[in-house]
């Protein structure tokens, strides 16, 4: 089925390199979300868009990080300067509405060498 | 966001029931009690959610006490495919960012 994909599924980068992270949400849904899962632990809450309007950056662990929904549908998750404790998996939700469950992709491996 | 505790794992057998419980004693009267799970190497997927009443679907159900201050997600028959982290959540409709803990690993016997 038409679920939220993610791409790159794993990405390598040397430390100091920029990496972006695509997410493609359901068709249809207005709200997208990011989280970061360290090794062992639960997802952790990095940024929250309304269509193409970023509401929440409460999450975001650093400036080096930037997201952006530019046309209310597949979002971008940059990070600049990469360091090596942003190696984690990334994840995407989308729902159709904010207080609707969140439907997640697989996630994106980042390992910073 | 009010914290739910949940024991770190549990074990079950294949085609028995599963109980999970999750405390939840500081929730406020707008939090509902979200449920979801991730299988190894994919991303969390919703399980069910509710607010004072008893839920159920196709996945599970949910009981929750009379207090709402603890809740437990009922695997009807577990199957080898229901081994899995499961998160227990609260979240109001209004703040809709998800609170992760570690969750409770749950493994099932053949």
């Amino acid at each position: 089925g038409a679920g939220v994909s993610q791409s790159p599924r794993y990405k390598v980068a040397k430390r100091g390199q920029d990496v972006a992270l695509r997410c493609d949400p359901i068709s249809g849904h207005v709200s997208l979300f990011w989280y970061q899962q360290a090794l062992g632990q639960g997802p952790e809450f990095l940024t929250y868009f309304q269509n193409e309007a970023q509401l929440d950056k409460s999450g975001l662990p650093s400036d080096r990080f930037f997201a952006e929904r530019p046309e209310g549908s597949v979002s971008t998750l940059k990070i600049q300067r990469t360091q090596q404790e942003d190696s984690a998996v990334y994840l995407c939700a989308s729902s159709l509405r904010r207080d609707q469950p969140q439907h997640f992709g697989d996630g994106t491996r980042l390992s910073i060498l | 966001d009010a914290k739910t505790t949940q024991p770190n794992s549990m074990e079950s057998n294949e085609e028995e029931p599963v109980h999970l419980p999750c405390n939840h004693s500081t929730i406020s009267g707008t939090d509902y009690i979200h449920w979801y799970r991730q299988l190894p190497s994919q991303g969390p997927e919703y399980v069910i959610h509710g607010l004072t009443s008893n839920v159920n679907n196709r996945m599970a159900s949910l009981a929750i006490a009379e207090d709402r201050k603890s809740s437990t997600l009922i695997l009807h028959r577990a199957t080898l495919r229901d081994a899995a982290v499961y998160y227990c959540i609260l979240n109001t409709g209004a703040n809709s960012k998800l609170t992760f803990g570690k969750g409770i690993t749950l493994s099932v016997r053949p």
